[in-house]
């Protein structure tokens, strides 16, 4: 089976750097999503890592290590409206299917 | 482009009634999936359907079912609703490749089983 888990909650000040965690376990997947879903609003794609490493966009960077079963979604110079859910999820090679974790819910305090 | 929508945005039922929402993706995406979101829980997948075909379906009963139409919209259904079907039922879309990377996300159905 496929399973993601992520922190539940994260709290951070406005203009810090924050990760945000999430491990699996999966016998096989193509790679490792992040999405970002504000109260009330549709997930939204953020990054996407094929490969182990980094990959910027922005203010957020996202990290896969395929041989530690680990990736995190780092977000930089936090901003209020950064106050969201974000959302890890895989792709399993298994089947048409992707699994998504429970979500971690960031609070950016001023 | 138009983005993913979903109709309808708010549902009030009774237990026992059914439900059948609907969900129509960006234009030119062949695959759609669904998600049940309950506080806490996360997005836990249903079914995914390409080409009118289902290509996978998650762990609910047989209560919950769905189909795809040639033009690529796609509608679920929940017969005998339970109290427990109360959530935000969410569809996306995509190009429908194997490895899907980006989906797209519809605002989603807000179902209140009373």
């Amino acid at each position: 089976g496929q399973s993601l888990e992520q922190p539940s909650e994260v709290t951070a000040v406005e203009g810090a750097i924050v990760q945000i965690n999430c491990t699996y376990q999966t016998s096989g997947f193509y790679g490792l999503s992040w999405y970002q879903q504000h109260d009330g609003g549709a997930p939204t794609f953020l990054s996407y890592n094929a490969l182990d490493g980094l990959e910027e966009t922005g203010r957020f960077s996202s990290f896969l290590s395929r041989s530690d079963s680990y990736g995190y979604l780092l977000l930089q110079e936090l901003q209020m409206k950064d106050s969201a859910s974000y959302f890890c999820a895989v792709r399993g090679t298994g089947g048409f299917k992707t699994i998504f974790g429970a979500g971690t819910r960031l609070f950016v305090k001023a | 482009k138009a983005g993913v929508t979903q109709t309808p945005r708010y549902l009030i039922k009774t237990r026992g009634q059914q439900v059948t929402l609907s969900c129509s993706p960006i234009s030119g995406h062949r695959s759609v999936s669904w998600y049940q979101q309950t506080p806490g829980q996360g997005l836990q997948f249903l079914f995914e359907y390409f080409s009118e075909t289902q290509r996978n379906k998650g762990n609910f009963p047989g209560r919950f079912s769905g189909r795809q139409f040639s033009n690529s919209r796609s509608e679920m259904n929940v017969s005998t609703l339970e109290l427990g079907d109360s959530a935000l039922y969410l569809c996306a879309s995509s190009l429908g490749g194997l490895m899907n990377t980006e989906a797209f996300f519809g605002q989603g159905t807000r179902l209140t089983v009373v």
